[in-house]
């Protein structure tokens, strides 16, 4: 049963445009959501997270926003450049508790055309 | 310089043949992990262990074993028990209910 699911699999978008990846969550019990940034051959590296006390949070480009009610999170990322063509991993996990596992989604690659 | 290694950084081994993924870190962390990652699968929890000298299973446990005898160390055994073991594997560690800090990755194939 897949706790985190991800859409789209895949998203192209020319610079300067703003991509938008989703995640719908199933587990009421998450509390933490981060987003992952991957380069080909590389190890995934922490962009973003939020906790569901907050509906929205910037980061420089990037936002996360949050909608509790409809478990849902999405990352938007603002004036997209060619180098953050990546694989972007939505993630949950439950932080109060004895252990810290994350769930991730499956994935989105981002294709930013210059 | 601190961080997580990980080595080899491409592994290829034959049929029926064990092999050992090393996993350092000297970020002081007490958790450390292993994931398995495959085209359009996302990350899959291996196992994960957040104290020497114990470990937990993740969520594809089977065919693997890991040790955890030093804090610094995690090292993943894929062995001949794991009937598809090529993927990209990669290692992550934090401090109890921190932030997961992923190390560069192995590249596993089955000749």
């Amino acid at each position: 049963q897949q706790q985190v699911k991800q859409s789209p699999q895949s998203l192209i978008v020319q610079k300067g445009g703003i991509p938008i990846i989703n995640c719908a969550y199933e587990n009421t019990a998450f509390d933490y959501f981060p987003w992952y940034q991957q380069f080909p051959g590389k190890g995934p590296a922490l962009l973003i997270a939020i906790r569901p006390d907050v509906s929205e949070k910037k980061e420089g480009r990037f936002t996360i926003s949050f909608n509790k009610s409809a478990k849902q999170f999405s990352l938007h990322i603002m004036d997209s450049q060619p180098g953050d063509s990546a694989t972007y991993f939505c993630a949950a996990s439950i932080r109060g508790g004895s252990n810290y596992k994350l769930t991730f989604g499956k994935g989105t690659l981002l294709t930013v055309n210059p | 310089d601190g961080g997580i290694t990980q080595s080899p950084k491409y592994l290829f081994r034959k049929e029926g043949q064990n092999v050992t993924l090393s996993c350092e870190q000297n970020l002081n962390h007490d958790a450390m992990y292993w994931y398995r990652q495959d085209p359009g699968q996302g990350l899959r929890l291996i196992y994960y262990s957040q104290i020497v000298n114990d470990f937990q299973k993740g969520d594809i446990a089977e065919g693997y074993s890991v040790s955890r005898e030093k804090k610094e160390s995690f090292p993943l055994t894929v062995t001949s028990a794991q009937k598809n073991p090529t993927a990209f594997y990669l290692c992550a560690s934090s401090w109890t209910s921190g932030e997961q800090f992923f190390g560069p990755g192995t590249r596993l194939t089955v000749l």
